[in-house]
């Protein structure tokens, strides 16, 4: 069974840069199946989708984000990444990973099937 | 790309009906069979509850249900039990953005 573990600082600067790995178990990241992304809530608020990578490196952000966010992926790993720029407190959220099923034959397709457990991110100084 | 309208609460006793809309516009749920709704319990990630408008993950109960019309899609919950109290999201495929969600709909089960 496939599952995302998310991880990396919990607390960032203000104006520095939030690091995020999302580590895949279970199953291959470089299945052409998948979109992999990353998703995150501010607190007590909703979902915001930020971006996500193909196994190809091909990517794909929110425009809202764009100017700040890079999503790489490092296939030998097992694992994708995230990169914002220039936090502020605004970019305090809980973070998560999450998986976009493209293939309706292989079970859910056009839906997050599969989501890590989330990770919080504190950008204070 | 703005985020869907959920109704912000919506609230049931055990074994009724309840219904949650999402509207969006002709750029999103409108223009694509592509809504999925997720279940988030507190501390928890969401859950794919449908997705593609009306289907069901393998393990999901059939008292969950999908529909759309228009601009407006709808996430039905029949048989209300206790274990469905919990946040609920929308989320429909937006062509540019791609992914928008829903604003959020805090289901209790009174």
């Amino acid at each position: 069974q496939v599952q995302l573990q998310e991880s990396g600082p919990g607390l960032v600067k203000p104006s520095q840069t939030l690091s995020l790995i999302c580590t895949v178990s279970g199953g291959s990241i470089s299945s052409g199946s998948y979109y992999w992304s990353w998703i995150r809530q501010h607190p007590g608020k909703g979902l915001e989708w930020i971006g996500y990578i193909y196994y190809s490196g091909s990517t794909y952000y929110n425009p809202s984000l764009k100017s700040r966010v890079s999503i790489s992926v490092d296939k030998s790993k097992k694992q994708f990444s995230l990169k914002l720029s220039s936090v502020t407190a605004a970019d305090t959220a809980v973070y998560y990973c999450a998986r976009w099923g493209l293939d309706c034959s292989g079970g859910v397709c056009d839906g997050f099937d599969i989501w890590g457990q989330g990770t919080m991110v504190t950008v204070s100084s | 790309q703005s985020a869907l309208t959920q109704p912000a609460s919506v609230s049931g006793s055990p074994g009724q009906s309840i219904t949650i809309s999402c509207t969006g516009t002709s750029s999103d749920v409108g223009s694509y069979n592509l809504v999925s709704w997720y279940q988030q319990h507190p501390g928890k990630a969401p859950k794919v509850m449908i997705y593609e408008v009306s289907k069901r993950p393998s393990g999901i109960s059939s008292r969950f249900s999908g529909s759309k019309s228009g601009n407006t899609a709808s996430l039905t919950i029949s048989g209300l039990q206790a274990e469905d109290e919990a946040d609920y999201y929308c989320c429909s495929y937006a062509g540019t953005t791609p992914y928008v969600f829903g604003t959020g709909t805090k289901v209790t089960v009174l």
